[in-house]
């Protein structure tokens, strides 16, 4: 199993691109986030997904949009980057509800710079 | 939903000597904590957690941690150090009422000198 991937592994924006990040996971896990890192804050939650085609917000969502169309994947789109989304970026995923008592595998990250 | 703090931001320590890492939560009816640990450069990976059963939990490279319910804290403790557990380590909690969302401290930097 390749567990969960995330492409690219670094990305440099211009203020005002929009981009997607993308996140796939072979584990048949039907519970997907999104979660940005940042220095001294861990990290937040973006959106996440209990299952394909239901998703919903996090903490910190706005500036970004989610779809889940399949069970494998799940991308990320920043609609018009903006300084202030330079951070790295983090997908996992997880067993839903009970089974997994919110356990998550990580993806190795994607870290992204808006100049 | 859960708030989770991590005492310290950067642990220093020396080779061979023990180390502790704090966490507390807000208290729940019912929680299940994590650990994750990352290397320079890597994602988070699972060090242990608590879902139930015995309160002191293992992890496979000498890590534990005890759940204490009455303090609400889930403090990680190594009784000797390697110069490779350098890393980022943070606490998580999850709970049912938060449909098992995980909520993360900030962090601790784990920096092990020979």
């Amino acid at each position: 199993n390749a567990g969960v991937t995330q492409t690219p592994k670094f990305q440099v924006l211009k203020t005002g691109q929009s981009m997607t990040l993308q996140c796939a996971q072979d584990m048949n896990h039907e519970y997907m986030s999104w979660y940005r890192q940042d220095p001294g804050m861990g990290l937040r939650l973006i959106h996440y997904s209990v299952g394909a085609g239901i998703t919903d917000q996090g903490e910190v969502p706005n500036g970004y949009n989610v779809s889940r169309s399949t069970t494998e994947d799940f991308p990320l789109r920043l609609l018009s980057a903006a300084p202030s989304q330079t951070s790295v970026y983090f997908c996992a995923s997880s067993y839903s509800g009970a089974g997994g008592y919110g356990e998550q595998f990580f993806g190795p990250g994607t870290r992204l710079t808006v100049l | 939903a859960q708030s989770v703090t991590q005492l310290d931001s950067q642990v220093p320590v020396f080779e061979e000597a023990p180390v502790e890492l704090r966490c507390n939560y807000s208290s729940s009816v019912s929680v299940y904590l994590f650990w994750y640990v990352q290397y320079p450069n890597q994602g988070l990976q699972l060090l242990l957690k608590y879902l139930s059963g015995s309160t002191l939990v293992e992890s496979i490279n000498g890590f534990e941690a005890e759940f204490n319910k009455s303090q609400t804290s889930f403090h990680l403790r190594k009784p000797s150090v390697h110069i490779s557990d350098t890393a980022e380590y943070f606490c998580a909690v999850s709970e049912r009422a938060s449909d098992y969302k995980l909520s993360f401290g900030a962090g601790t930097t784990v920096t092990v000198r020979a």
